[in-house]
């Protein structure tokens, strides 16, 4: 199974702040790597797909990049409302299987 | 606008078999291009993805969960639904039903989510 290590698991910045988060899989996964944010109360919603490509409608200033183990999600300038809990997930499709990061707790500092 | 929506009891007993529906609307579940899956949350923790579902009916689960977890398709009703058996506390938990897509897997779609909890 692949295991993936998210870091880290909390995060202080202020507005306007470069914000980066790390994950880490146990074997190289290509590019098929997914960010995800999460508010309080509410279901997890696509940012990134396919490692550094935005999703519809998602703000400019996340930014994702990686490939093989090690991937990167960035906030270039942190807003009040990117608060919440971020994860990346993996995806194998053969067999079809996911595997999310631990999260990263963002709070504004 | 595709929407999917939980439904099924909020509370279940230890030991017993817990079953919620995810009804689908606004597309089809028959869709080529889309698996619909089962991903739940404990309070105050990360997500885990519990099993994914083809509209033909093929399945593949959590291999930490599988010996517990039946997902099933009911194309004509555009529903699908999972039962996982012989529950504990350790299973309370909101419960999420998504469709992802076969080549990215990504997780577009998601329901609003459904709290249950194991007590007695």
């Amino acid at each position: 199974d692949i295991q993936m290590t998210q870091s880290p698991s909390s995060l202080s910045a202020s507005v306007g702040d470069r914000v980066t988060i790390t994950c880490q899989a146990s074997q190289d996964i290509s590019n098929y790597l997914n960010w995800y944010q999460q508010k309080p109360g509410k279901a997890p919603k696509l940012l990134i797909y396919d490692a550094s490509n935005l999703e519809t409608g998602v703000p400019s200033r996340f930014s994702g990049s990686g490939s093989g183990t090690d991937f990167t999600f960035t906030i270039s300038s942190l807003q009040p409302e990117d608060i919440a809990t971020y994860y990346c997930q993996q995806y194998d499709n053969l067999p079809p299987e996911h595997t999310f990061g631990q999260g990263t707790k963002l709070e504004i500092k | 606008q595709l929407q999917l929506q939980e439904s099924g009891p909020g509370l279940v007993k230890p030991s017993e078999t817990l079953s919620l529906t995810c009804t689908v609307s606004g597309g089809s579940i028959s869709s080529s291009s889309y698996y619909w899956g089962w991903i739940r949350q404990p309070p105050g923790k990360g997500l885990e993805w519990i099993g994914s579902i083809y509209y033909s009916g093929s399945t593949y689960y959590n291999p930490s969960l599988k010996s517990r977890v039946t997902i099933s398709v009911d194309t004509s009703k555009n529903q699908f639904s999972l039962k996982l058996s012989s529950v504990t506390a350790a299973d309370t938990a909101v419960y999420y039903c998504a469709r992802h897509s076969r080549v990215a897997g990504t997780l577009d779609y998601w329901g609003q989510g459904t709290l249950v909890t194991v007590s007695s």
